[in-house]
């Protein structure tokens, strides 16, 4: 148990599905970040949430919506989603300057999209 | 921008073997230097991290010096262990919110 928990551990979907990925941390930080994490390809950051605010937005495609409804809790919506966006997706928590800590991540949900 | 280049993989070490996993930064101003492993199946955990030049990170036998002149961190462990397998990605704390950039990782195999 690393003190962010990721639910589901594992989902397959359909492209016309809609389905959310929830991460949870009782780590007392204030900034959490979604990664995504593609064979071959270095680890991706797509949002960053600081206080609740999103202040970072990798121009991630608008089929994934990201909420953060307070510091505890991210989640990930994903509508309408290409095979290519089948990867592991990995939440992180970190204090708010993460510099000399470090982020804490989940164990993620491995995403199959068929 | 910031950048992290590691060495391609995979290793695959005997046990016991000596390990050196090579990383290299770019970056503007004094970055914090992290390695993270992965074990299968599993997210990212810290495994040790330095904060200023010529700090050494160490944990669990493996260590890492920040050496600003030549812009490295490498990973060493004197003695590698069938449980040390995994992948090993080295990071910085970089760009303007200061998040971490990380390397495209290191697969480390070690036999019996």
């Amino acid at each position: 148990e690393t003190g962010v928990t990721q639910t589901p551990r594992h989902l397959v979907m359909g492209m016309t599905n809609k389905k959310s990925l929830k991460c949870e941390q009782h780590l007392g930080h204030n900034a959490m970040y979604w990664y995504k994490q593609s064979a071959k390809k270095p680890l991706e950051l797509m949002f960053v949430y600081n206080f609740k605010e999103q202040t970072e937005n990798n121009s991630v495609p608008s089929r994934f919506s990201p909420e953060c409804p307070n510091s505890s809790h991210l989640f990930l919506h994903l509508h309408t989603l290409q095979p290519e966006d089948s990867a592991l997706y990995l939440c992180a928590s970190s204090q708010e300057a993460p510099g000399d800590y470090g982020y804490t991540f989940g164990s993620g949900t491995r995403l199959t999209v068929v | 921008g910031d950048s992290v280049t590691q060495m391609e993989g995979p290793v695959t070490l005997s046990e016991e073997a000596f390990l050196t996993i090579n990383c290299t930064y770019t970056a503007t101003g004094y970055p914090s230097l992290f390695w993270y492993v992965q074990y299968p199946g599993e997210g990212l955990q810290l495994l040790l991290k330095a904060t200023k030049a010529d700090d050494k990170g160490s944990n669990k036998g493996f260590e890492a010096t920040y050496r600003k002149e030549t812009t490295s961190f490498h990973l060493e462990k004197g003695s590698v262990q069938v449980s040390d397998s995994a992948v090993y990605f080295c990071a910085l704390s970089g760009g303007s919110q200061g998040n971490l950039i990380f390397g495209k990782g290191t697969k480390l195999s070690v036999k019996p």
